[in-house]
């Protein structure tokens, strides 16, 4: 089927970098999406990925590997309104599916 | 008011009851959806609404009822739900759902039901 995996927590320091990792199947497969999820709020979109490479926008950034069906998303400078939980989606079948992973949720110390 | 809007934001009900969960969005979107979110689970996609037609039904019991009136609506009516149906349940909009890939998707905060 068309799943996608993605570690189940990260905890990391304010001002640290830390990086998300989704890898995905292949079949029918367009592209990735990254949502962010503060707890007890809606998720929000972060970034889209169609292509090989990275996508930076201010502190975050993803990227995506085709070739190795894995993409990740990076934070820099980290900030303690960072914790939440972090989601990749993927869309298939040009675009007629988006699949969420299970999310990450991400513990930003002080 | 602005974005996608849900109510109520927690529900509490018998497994006799019969409820409804409401969505409104107010960005001129095309397209609808219902995902449940359970702990520890990936989003589930339980239906998807394009131009008030249904394009997906993933294999939800039938005790899940959607309806949606018009672009801006969006109904699940439910009835003789189960302990195992408690869970956030989220809805959604986008532009367009045919080209998803450029056309994110904007959350409600989701409706809290428990079931007992």
């Amino acid at each position: 089927g068309q799943s996608l995996e993605q570690p189940s927590e990260v905890t990391a320091v304010e001002g640290a970098i830390v990086q998300i990792n989704c890898t995905y199947q292949t079949s029918g497969f367009y592209g990735l999406s990254w949502y962010q999820q503060h707890d007890g709020g809606a998720p929000t979109f972060l970034s889209y990925n169609a292509l090989d490479g990275l996508e930076e926008t201010g502190r975050f950034s993803s990227f995506l590997s085709r070739s190795d069906s894995y993409g990740y998303l990076l934070l820099q400078e980290l900030q303690m309104k960072d914790s939440a939980s972090y989601f990749c989606a993927a869309v298939y079948n040009q675009g007629g599916k988006l699949i969420f992973g299970q999310g990450t949720e991400l513990s930003v110390k002080p | 008011e602005t974005g996608v809007t849900q109510t109520p934001r927690h529900l509490v009900m018998g497994m006799t009851n019969k409820k409804s969960l409401k969505c409104e969005q107010h960005l001129g979107h095309n397209a609808m959806y219902w995902y449940k979110q359970s702990a520890k689970k990936p989003l589930e996609l339980m239906f998807v609404y394009s131009l008030e037609e249904r394009v997906e039904n993933n294999s939800v019991p039938s005790r899940f009822s959607p309806e949606c009136p018009n672009s801006s609506h969006l109904f699940l009516h439910l009835h003789t739900l189960q302990p195992e149906d408690s869970a956030l349940y989220l809805c959604a909009s986008s532009q367009d759902q045919v080209k998803l890939y450029n056309s994110p998707l904007h959350f409600g905060n989701g409706t809290r039901l428990t079931v007992t």
